[in-house]
């Protein structure tokens, strides 16, 4: 089982509709957690952080839910702009250093 | 602006010919990382610093090394480039805030390097 796991998609929505991810992590020692959008032949950029409260940043929310071990991305009223690729980001604390572990990814494209 | 600056955008090598590519940052990070991204597929962390302690993950081919022979900068260096190592490069940089060696903070990324192998 990979450690962090993603539908990879594509989500295909119309503009104007909620579109919600999920991203699922294997090794419950996780600390701490991200989203990142990455735009085709681009290099990933930070989303949002996503606390154990539960975040959110104009349309989009992010959530985490440690009992069952996923987080999640929630965007409202998606824009063309919003079609990209979303990576969940899992870091944790192993033999002395950080493990930083990437999904690969949700496709969304959102359609006019 | 404070970034992270990747050279060059574009990289062609021969098979076998040594290649470095090369990252500098102004957010005066502690923390640098270098991943190699296939298409399609998910950032792979090939290794990192921690200010000056260097972290190679255990499947990172022999291959791969790297120098940070400053806080600003850092080089990943291709000893004998194989066509499977054709991909995009991307240098990273945190905060390191938290216990022992890890940062609990986002990463920032360069634009990254495309690297083709002829």
């Amino acid at each position: 089982r990979k450690e962090v796991e993603q539908d990879p998609g594509p989500f295909n929505v119309p503009e104007g509709a909620t579109v919600a991810f999920n991203c699922t992590y294997s090794n419950s020692a996780s600390q701490s957690f991200f989203w990142y959008r990455q735009d085709c032949r681009k290099e990933p950029k930070l989303l949002m952080s996503v606390y154990s409260s539960g975040n959110e940043d104009g349309r989009f929310t992010a959530q985490l839910n440690r009992a069952s071990q996923y987080i999640s991305l929630l965007i409202r009223d998606s824009k063309l702009s919003d079609s990209a690729t979303y990576l969940c980001v899992v870091n944790r604390y192993s033999g002395g250093y950080q493990k930083v572990t990437f999904g690969t990814g949700t496709k969304l494209q959102v359609i006019p | 602006d404070a970034m992270v600056i990747q050279n060059p955008r574009y990289q062609v090598t021969q098979f076998g010919k040594p290649v470095t590519l090369s990252c500098s940052q102004t957010l005066n990070h502690n923390v640098m990382y270098w991943y190699q991204q296939k298409s399609s597929q998910a950032p792979k962390l090939l290794f990192h610093y921690y200010d000056k302690d260097f972290n190679n993950e255990a499947d990172t081919p022999d291959n791969f090394q790297s120098r940070r022979p400053n806080t600003s900068f850092c080089f990943l260096d291709i000893r004998s480039p194989g066509l499977g190592d054709a991909a995009m490069y991307l240098c990273a940089t945190s905060r390191g805030v938290g216990t022992g060696f890890y940062s609990n903070q986002p990463q920032h990324f360069g634009d990254g390097t495309r690297l083709s192998i002829l």
